[in-house]
């Protein structure tokens, strides 16, 4: 089992509509979560810390479920410039390194 | 305020050939993560450097290794390229004590 898992999609929606991705790890011990959007051939851009039970920004939602292992993103009102490659990154301890899931690709259509 | 910057941006090498690339850190970070992404994939840490010294590595062979300069700046160096280091190298940056990490504009590396 890989350590942090991901849906690779492509989750098509349309314009407007709310869409939610889940993100699971193995590693129970795990302290920091985060959510980081990547466009094609770029690198990834921190989206969402997320340290406790969950954070909002916006139109971006992003929940801790540490019973079950999984974090969330929820992004509403999508929009056409949303389309991207969602990663989720969790950290073991405070400067440690971050292990990846494969991300998930949204396209968001007219 | 500078971001992470990294050079080259594209580098094309033979197998068999070394690489160094660079990265400079986001202004008053001192700690900075390599990782590979291949196509298609989530990056993939290989080390971090802090204070000048490696503090964790990933599953990378010693090919790879690398080097923190005292202005926090650092090198990445892979010897004997094989096909398989194709990829996009990315430099992270953060605080020693700190849990967010800020990437750069990665390199990406193709061996032939």
């Amino acid at each position: 089992r890989k350590e942090v898992e991901q849906d690779p999609g492509p989750f098509n929606v349309p314009e407007g509509a709310t869409v939610a991705f889940n993100c699971t790890y193995s590693n129970s011990a795990s302290q920091s979560f985060f959510w980081y959007r990547q466009d094609c051939r770029k690198e990834p851009k921190l989206l969402m810390s997320v340290y406790s039970s969950g954070n909002e920004d916006g139109r971006f939602t992003a929940q801790l479920n540490r019973a079950s292992q999984y974090i969330s993103l929820l992004i509403r009102d999508s929009k056409l410039s949303d389309s991207a490659t969602y990663l989720c990154a969790v950290e073991g301890n405070a400067g440690n390194m971050l292990t990846f899931g494969g991300g998930t690709r949204l396209m968001v259509k007219p | 305020d500078a971001g992470v910057t990294q050079s080259p941006t594209h580098l094309i090498k033979t197998r068999g050939q070394q690489v160094t690339l660079r990265c400079s850190p986001k202004s008053g970070h001192d700690t900075v993560s390599w990782y590979q992404q291949a196509l298609g994939q989530g990056p993939q840490f290989i080390f971090q450097y802090y204070e000048e010294e490696e503090r964790q590595r990933g599953n990378f062979p010693d090919r790879f290794s690398g080097h923190q300069f005292p202005n926090y700046s650092s090198e990445l160096n892979v010897n004997a390229l094989l096909l398989g280091d194709s990829a996009l190298y990315l430099c992270a940056s953060s605080l020693a004590d700190g849990y967010e990490q800020y990437f750069g504009p990665g390199t990406r590396l193709t061996v032939t």
